[in-house]
Protein backbone atom coordinates (compact mmCIF):
# COMPACT_ATOMS: atom_id res chain seq x y z
CA UNK A 1 0.00 0.00 0.00
CA UNK A 2 1.11 3.77 -0.10
CA UNK A 3 1.03 6.77 2.58
CA UNK A 4 -1.09 9.33 0.88
CA UNK A 5 -1.31 12.76 1.95
CA UNK A 6 -3.02 15.94 0.92
CA UNK A 7 -3.02 19.20 2.17
CA UNK A 8 -5.03 21.54 3.66
CA UNK A 9 -7.14 18.38 5.16
CA UNK A 10 -10.06 21.30 4.96
CA UNK A 11 -10.75 25.09 4.35
CA UNK A 12 -13.16 27.33 4.10
CA UNK A 13 -12.92 29.92 1.37
CA UNK A 14 -14.77 32.71 -0.07
CA UNK A 15 -16.85 32.71 -3.62
CA UNK A 16 -14.27 34.14 -6.45
CA UNK A 17 -11.08 32.73 -4.63
CA UNK A 18 -8.70 30.14 -5.76
CA UNK A 19 -7.29 27.01 -3.10
CA UNK A 20 -4.49 24.65 -4.54
CA UNK A 21 -5.14 21.06 -2.91
CA UNK A 22 -1.16 19.28 -2.72
CA UNK A 23 -1.39 15.52 -2.61
CA UNK A 24 2.35 13.80 -1.67
CA UNK A 25 2.39 9.75 -2.08
CA UNK A 26 5.27 7.77 -0.25
CA UNK A 27 5.95 5.40 -3.11
CA UNK A 28 6.44 5.85 -6.69
CA UNK A 29 3.46 5.55 -8.58
CA UNK A 30 2.00 5.18 -12.37
CA UNK A 31 -1.03 6.93 -12.21
CA UNK A 32 -2.52 10.26 -10.38
CA UNK A 33 -6.02 10.83 -10.48
CA UNK A 34 -8.13 13.44 -8.43
CA UNK A 35 -11.66 13.02 -8.04
CA UNK A 36 -15.08 15.05 -6.15
CA UNK A 37 -17.19 14.09 -3.95
CA UNK A 38 -20.26 16.32 -3.59
CA UNK A 39 -22.10 16.35 -0.49
CA UNK A 40 -24.53 12.94 0.20
CA UNK A 41 -23.05 11.58 -3.49
CA UNK A 42 -20.60 8.87 -4.70
CA UNK A 43 -16.85 10.14 -6.19
CA UNK A 44 -16.74 11.58 -9.51
CA UNK A 45 -13.41 11.24 -11.59
CA UNK A 46 -12.30 15.20 -12.78
CA UNK A 47 -8.59 14.09 -14.34
CA UNK A 48 -5.75 11.97 -14.62
CA UNK A 49 -2.62 14.18 -13.73
CA UNK A 50 -0.11 13.29 -16.08
CA UNK A 51 3.87 13.63 -15.49
CA UNK A 52 5.17 16.64 -17.33
CA UNK A 53 2.20 16.89 -19.50
CA UNK A 54 -1.74 18.30 -19.38
CA UNK A 55 -3.85 16.63 -17.43
CA UNK A 56 -6.77 14.42 -19.14
CA UNK A 57 -9.87 15.78 -17.69
CA UNK A 58 -13.22 14.17 -17.83
CA UNK A 59 -16.58 15.12 -19.52
CA UNK A 60 -17.81 18.21 -17.70
CA UNK A 61 -14.66 19.33 -16.24
CA UNK A 62 -12.31 21.91 -17.96
CA UNK A 63 -8.19 22.83 -17.32
CA UNK A 64 -9.26 26.63 -16.72
CA UNK A 65 -11.27 25.54 -13.54
CA UNK A 66 -9.67 22.75 -12.25
CA UNK A 67 -5.52 23.50 -13.63
CA UNK A 68 -3.30 20.32 -12.27
CA UNK A 69 0.38 19.69 -11.99
CA UNK A 70 2.09 16.54 -11.91
CA UNK A 71 5.54 17.70 -11.66
CA UNK A 72 7.20 14.32 -10.60
CA UNK A 73 6.27 10.87 -10.01
CA UNK A 74 4.97 11.50 -6.30
CA UNK A 75 3.24 14.80 -6.40
CA UNK A 76 0.59 16.86 -7.76
CA UNK A 77 -1.60 19.57 -7.37
CA UNK A 78 -5.10 20.51 -7.91
CA UNK A 79 -6.59 23.89 -8.38
CA UNK A 80 -10.13 25.11 -7.83
CA UNK A 81 -10.79 28.52 -9.65
CA UNK A 82 -13.00 31.21 -8.85
CA UNK A 83 -14.91 29.16 -6.76
CA UNK A 84 -18.38 29.28 -5.82
CA UNK A 85 -20.92 27.49 -3.26
CA UNK A 86 -21.35 24.61 -5.66
CA UNK A 87 -17.54 23.47 -5.55
CA UNK A 88 -18.16 22.65 -2.35
CA UNK A 89 -16.97 19.17 -2.06
CA UNK A 90 -14.20 16.61 -1.10
CA UNK A 91 -11.55 16.26 -3.30
CA UNK A 92 -9.58 13.00 -3.20
CA UNK A 93 -6.30 12.23 -4.85
CA UNK A 94 -5.97 8.49 -5.91
CA UNK A 95 -2.88 6.61 -7.29
CA UNK A 96 -2.18 3.27 -8.58
CA UNK A 97 1.14 2.32 -7.51
CA UNK A 98 4.01 1.19 -9.89
CA UNK A 99 5.47 -2.30 -9.58
CA UNK A 100 2.70 -5.08 -6.99
CA UNK A 101 -0.27 -5.28 -8.28
CA UNK A 102 -0.71 -2.62 -10.69
CA UNK A 103 -4.68 -3.00 -10.73
CA UNK A 104 -5.29 -2.29 -6.91
CA UNK A 105 -5.75 1.99 -6.52
CA UNK A 106 -5.56 4.04 -3.25
CA UNK A 107 -6.85 7.32 -2.05
CA UNK A 108 -5.62 10.28 0.50
CA UNK A 109 -7.82 11.36 3.17
CA UNK A 110 -9.73 13.86 1.11
CA UNK A 111 -9.59 17.65 1.66
CA UNK A 112 -13.03 19.37 2.87
CA UNK A 113 -13.94 22.59 0.80
CA UNK A 114 -16.28 24.88 1.78
CA UNK A 115 -17.16 28.17 -0.25
CA UNK A 116 -19.25 30.65 1.22
CA UNK B 1 -16.70 -0.29 -18.03
CA UNK B 2 -19.88 -1.92 -16.81
CA UNK B 3 -22.21 -0.64 -14.97
CA UNK B 4 -22.98 -2.45 -11.36
CA UNK B 5 -25.76 -2.34 -9.16
CA UNK B 6 -26.27 -2.39 -5.27
CA UNK B 7 -28.92 -2.61 -3.05
CA UNK B 8 -29.07 1.02 -1.21
CA UNK B 9 -29.06 -0.08 2.31
CA UNK B 10 -28.28 -3.40 4.39
CA UNK B 11 -28.24 -4.02 8.44
CA UNK B 12 -25.84 -6.73 10.02
CA UNK B 13 -25.72 -7.56 13.51
CA UNK B 14 -22.57 -7.26 15.30
CA UNK B 15 -20.36 -10.73 15.00
CA UNK B 16 -22.43 -12.05 11.82
CA UNK B 17 -21.42 -12.65 8.50
CA UNK B 18 -22.07 -9.33 5.97
CA UNK B 19 -23.20 -10.57 2.54
CA UNK B 20 -23.01 -7.76 0.18
CA UNK B 21 -24.31 -8.51 -2.99
CA UNK B 22 -23.78 -7.08 -6.44
CA UNK B 23 -25.01 -7.69 -10.01
CA UNK B 24 -22.78 -6.51 -13.21
CA UNK B 25 -25.20 -8.26 -16.12
CA UNK B 26 -23.54 -6.61 -18.79
CA UNK B 27 -19.36 -7.38 -17.46
CA UNK B 28 -17.07 -8.14 -20.10
CA UNK B 29 -14.39 -10.93 -20.31
CA UNK B 30 -11.78 -8.30 -19.57
CA UNK B 31 -13.86 -6.85 -16.60
CA UNK B 32 -12.25 -7.36 -12.85
CA UNK B 33 -14.63 -6.49 -9.91
CA UNK B 34 -12.72 -4.57 -7.28
CA UNK B 35 -14.89 -4.03 -3.87
CA UNK B 36 -14.13 -0.46 -2.03
CA UNK B 37 -15.38 0.66 1.24
CA UNK B 38 -15.42 4.44 2.40
CA UNK B 39 -15.86 4.78 6.15
CA UNK B 40 -17.65 8.29 6.97
CA UNK B 41 -15.38 10.96 6.48
CA UNK B 42 -12.15 9.21 4.91
CA UNK B 43 -10.88 8.31 1.53
CA UNK B 44 -12.36 4.62 -0.32
CA UNK B 45 -10.66 1.78 1.01
CA UNK B 46 -9.29 -1.14 -1.41
CA UNK B 47 -10.90 -3.81 0.28
CA UNK B 48 -10.71 -7.02 -3.16
CA UNK B 49 -10.83 -7.56 -6.09
CA UNK B 50 -11.47 -11.10 -8.83
CA UNK B 51 -11.97 -11.57 -12.55
CA UNK B 52 -13.63 -15.17 -12.63
CA UNK B 53 -12.05 -17.12 -8.90
CA UNK B 54 -13.38 -16.68 -5.71
CA UNK B 55 -10.33 -14.51 -3.58
CA UNK B 56 -9.70 -14.13 -0.22
CA UNK B 57 -8.09 -11.81 2.13
CA UNK B 58 -7.32 -10.91 5.17
CA UNK B 59 -10.57 -8.37 4.99
CA UNK B 60 -13.07 -10.19 3.13
CA UNK B 61 -14.20 -12.83 0.82
CA UNK B 62 -14.74 -12.29 -2.48
CA UNK B 63 -17.96 -14.94 -4.44
CA UNK B 64 -18.08 -14.30 -8.12
CA UNK B 65 -20.59 -16.41 -10.00
CA UNK B 66 -19.93 -18.50 -12.48
CA UNK B 67 -21.05 -16.75 -15.18
CA UNK B 68 -19.78 -13.51 -13.58
CA UNK B 69 -23.20 -11.56 -13.91
CA UNK B 70 -23.03 -11.03 -9.94
CA UNK B 71 -20.92 -11.18 -7.05
CA UNK B 72 -20.92 -10.75 -3.28
CA UNK B 73 -18.44 -9.58 -0.77
CA UNK B 74 -18.57 -11.00 2.52
CA UNK B 75 -17.43 -9.36 5.82
CA UNK B 76 -17.08 -12.85 7.97
CA UNK B 77 -17.15 -11.33 11.43
CA UNK B 78 -18.89 -7.82 11.32
CA UNK B 79 -17.84 -5.52 13.61
CA UNK B 80 -19.50 -1.29 14.45
CA UNK B 81 -15.75 -0.41 12.80
CA UNK B 82 -17.59 -1.84 9.31
CA UNK B 83 -20.34 0.69 9.11
CA UNK B 84 -19.65 2.02 5.76
CA UNK B 85 -20.43 2.72 1.70
CA UNK B 86 -19.51 0.19 0.00
CA UNK B 87 -18.86 0.14 -3.56
CA UNK B 88 -18.79 -2.68 -6.60
CA UNK B 89 -16.80 -1.94 -9.18
CA UNK B 90 -16.13 -3.65 -12.49
CA UNK B 91 -12.98 -2.49 -14.31
CA UNK B 92 -11.45 -3.39 -17.55
CA UNK B 93 -7.62 -4.71 -17.77
CA UNK B 94 -5.37 -1.39 -18.70
CA UNK B 95 -8.63 1.09 -17.87
CA UNK B 96 -6.80 3.85 -16.24
CA UNK B 97 -9.76 4.74 -13.94
CA UNK B 98 -12.21 3.44 -11.56
CA UNK B 99 -16.26 4.96 -11.87
CA UNK B 100 -18.53 4.44 -8.82
CA UNK B 101 -21.30 4.01 -8.79
CA UNK B 102 -23.99 4.66 -5.57
CA UNK B 103 -22.78 2.11 -3.25
CA UNK B 104 -24.28 0.28 -0.27
CA UNK B 105 -24.33 1.50 2.97
CA UNK B 106 -24.01 -1.15 5.66
CA UNK B 107 -24.68 -0.55 9.09
CA UNK B 108 -23.50 -3.04 11.64
CA UNK B 109 -25.72 -2.70 14.48
CA UNK B 110 -24.92 -3.87 18.55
Amino acid sequence: SAVISQKPSRDICQRGTSLTIQCQVDSQVTMMFWYRQQPGQSLTLIATANQGSEATYESGFVIDKFPISRPNLTFSTLTVSNMSPEDSSIYLCSVRLAGGSSREQYFGPGTRLTVT
Amino acid sequence: DAKTTQPTSMDCAEGRAANLPCNHSTISGNEYVYWYRQIHSQGPQYIIHGLKNNETNEMASLIITEDRKSSTLILPHATLRDTAVYYCIVRATGANNLFFGTGTRLTVIP
